[in-house]
């Protein structure tokens, strides 16, 4: 039973630039959540998708943009980089039942560094 | 994760157990999570409980939650090395979103 994954592992960018990052979610699973984790802090809330479309968002500028596909995959696209959006990306999956808060399980993360 | 706090550190000699709080503030969460992140990795789903339950064991974890107030704690029996990790309390606010605490790092030590 496959996980969720991410790509890339790691990402060096520069000020200015763009950046796009992936996540496929567990087998099974149909909705994603993107987080962002700063060196020392918690988990972070950014979006999260389902049924291709941004259903909720957190405190976060409209430089984040995110995209579903039809086949549950996901982007998170980050524009202008800042050298504060250098951080962990974490994206979580769940199965939507129609409960409050499906358990989300997390990929291993996308560490992006801006210089 | 500022509606949900926890201590920074916790130190504990192998074997003991280990107890980790947490305080939340949105009491209409139906579930509340812990996770385990070690380093340079991504967050491992370790117990959840649900918010009508007041304890909750699975093997070497239990779950405490005072919903009065709002205080959740996690106990690790008998602790070992590879429980060294950043613990991180979960609530859960809406429908959608996870909103974590700050993560205690637990130190096992021989």
């Amino acid at each position: 039973d496959a996980g969720v994954t991410q790509s890339p592992t790691h990402l060096i960018k520069t000020r200015g630039q763009q950046v796009t990052l992936r996540c496929s979610p567990k087998s099974g699973h149909d909705t994603v959540s993107w987080y962002q984790q700063a060196l020392g802090q918690g988990p972070q809330f950014i979006f999260q998708y389902y049924e291709e479309e941004e259903r909720q968002r957190g405190n976060f500028p409209d430089r984040f943009s995110g995209h579903q596909f039809p086949n549950y995959s996901s982007e998170l696209n980050v524009n202008a980089l800042l050298l504060g959006d250098s951080a962990l990306y974490l994206c979580a999956s769940s199965l939507e039942q129609g409960l409050s808060t499906d358990t989300q399980y997390f990929g291993p993360g996308t560490r992006l560094t801006v210089l | 994760g500022e509606d949900v706090e926890q201590s920074l550190f916790l130190s504990v000699r192998e074997g003991d157990s280990s107890v980790i709080n947490c305080t939340y503030t949105d009491s209409s969460s139906t579930y509340l999570y812990w996770y385990k992140q070690e380093p340079g990795a991504g967050l491992q789903l370790l117990t959840y409980i649900f918010s009508n339950m007041d304890m909750k064991q699975d093997q070497r974890l239990t779950v405490l939650l005072n919903k009065k107030d709002k205080h959740l704690s996690l106990r690790i029996a008998d602790t070992q090395t590879g429980d060294s990790a950043i613990y991180f309390c979960a609530e859960s606010p809406n429908d959608y979103k996870l909103s974590f605490g700050a993560g205690t790092t637990v130190t096992v030590r021989a």
